[in-house]
C-alpha cells in the first residue's frame, strides 16, 4: 500500500501525558505532513517536515522524519483535553495529491 | 471567513439522484483538491483542479463523478445518479500555487453526503 500507516489506531492519555503517534510508508516522498481532525469538522494542518529534514518544531508539536526506516513521529508533549482528535499523516510524493493514513485516534482525558 | 468555504454542510439525496458540491477556495489559492472520507478510514484523494484545468483526476471513479474549477465561482463535485455507497464525507482542500507540492493544504469542513 503507498498510505502511511499510523501506529497506534487508538491511544487514551490522561492530560499532562506526552503522546506519541507513528506513521510509516514503504514509498519515496517529497514531504511528509500531519493534520488533526476533530470530529465532524475539516483536516488542520499541524507540521509540514520535507524529506531533507530530520526534525521539527511547533509549540507543544515535536515531529521526527527517518527516511531510512521510512518512519515520522509526532510528539505531543503535555497534552490537553483539546487534543482530544484523530491525527493523520500525509504523504505527498511526487504530485500534490496528499496520500492519508487510516489515523490515530488520540483521546485525552481529564 | 477567509478559509476553504464548502456548501453545504449535510446533503441528503435519494437514488439516482445528482449531488451537487461546492466549494470556494482560500483566498489567493488557485489549487483545489478534493477528498472523501469514508467512516473510520482516511482521506482518498479524489481530483486536483487549478482554474478551468483539471490536473490530475486519478482518484475519481470513471462513471458518474465529474469535476470543475471555472474561471469564475467555486469548485463543483458532481455525483449523477448517486447510490449508497456514495454516501461519505466529502472534503475539499486548496493551496497557493507557488511551490504547491511543498505547502499544506487548508481544508474545508466537508460536505456529509448520505443517500436514501
Amino acid at each position: 500500500s503507498q498510505q502511511g500507516e499510523e501506529d497506534p489506531q487508538a491511544l487514551s492519555i490522561q492530560e499532562g501525558e506526552n503522546a506519541t503517534m507513528n506513521c510509516s510508508y514503504k514509498t519515496s516522498i517529497n514531504n511528509l505532513q500531519w493534520y488533526r481532525q476533530n470530529s465532524g469538522r475539516g483536516l488542520v494542518h499541524l507540521i509540514l517536515i520535507r524529506s531533507n529534514e530530520r526534525e521539527k518544531h511547533s509549540g507543544r508539536l515535536r515531529v521526527t522524519l527517518d527516511t531510512s526506516k521510512k518512519s515520522s513521529s509526532l510528539l505531543i508533549t503535555a497534552s490537553r483535553a483539546a487534543d482530544t482528535a484523530s491525527y493523520f499523516c500525509a504523504l505527498n510524493q511526487a504530485g500534490t495529491a496528499l496520500i492519508f493514513g487510516k489515523g490515530t485516534t488520540l483521546s485525552v482525558s481529564s | 471567513n477567509a478559509g476553504v468555504m464548502q456548501n453545504p454542510r449535510h446533503l441528503v439525496r435519494r437514488r439516482g439522484q445528482e449531488a451537487r458540491l461546492r466549494c470556494s477556495p482560500m483566498k489567493g489559492h488557485s489549487h483545489v483538491y478534493w477528498y472523501r472520507q469514508l467512516p473510520e478510514e482516511g482521506l482518498k484523494f479524489m481530483v486536483y483542479l487549478q482554474k478551468e484545468n483539471i490536473i490530475d483526476e486519478s482518484g475519481m471513479p470513471k462513471e458518474r463523478f465529474s469535476a470543475e474549477f471555472p474561471k469564475e465561482g467555486p469548485s463543483i463535485l458532481r455525483i449523477q445518479q448517486v447510490v449508497r455507497g456514495d454516501s461519505a464525507a466529502y472534503f475539499c482542500a486548496s493551496s497557493p500555487e507557488w511551490r504547491s507540492g511543498n505547502q499544506p493544504q487548508h481544508f474545508g469542513d466537508g460536505t456529509r453526503l448520505s443517500i436514501l
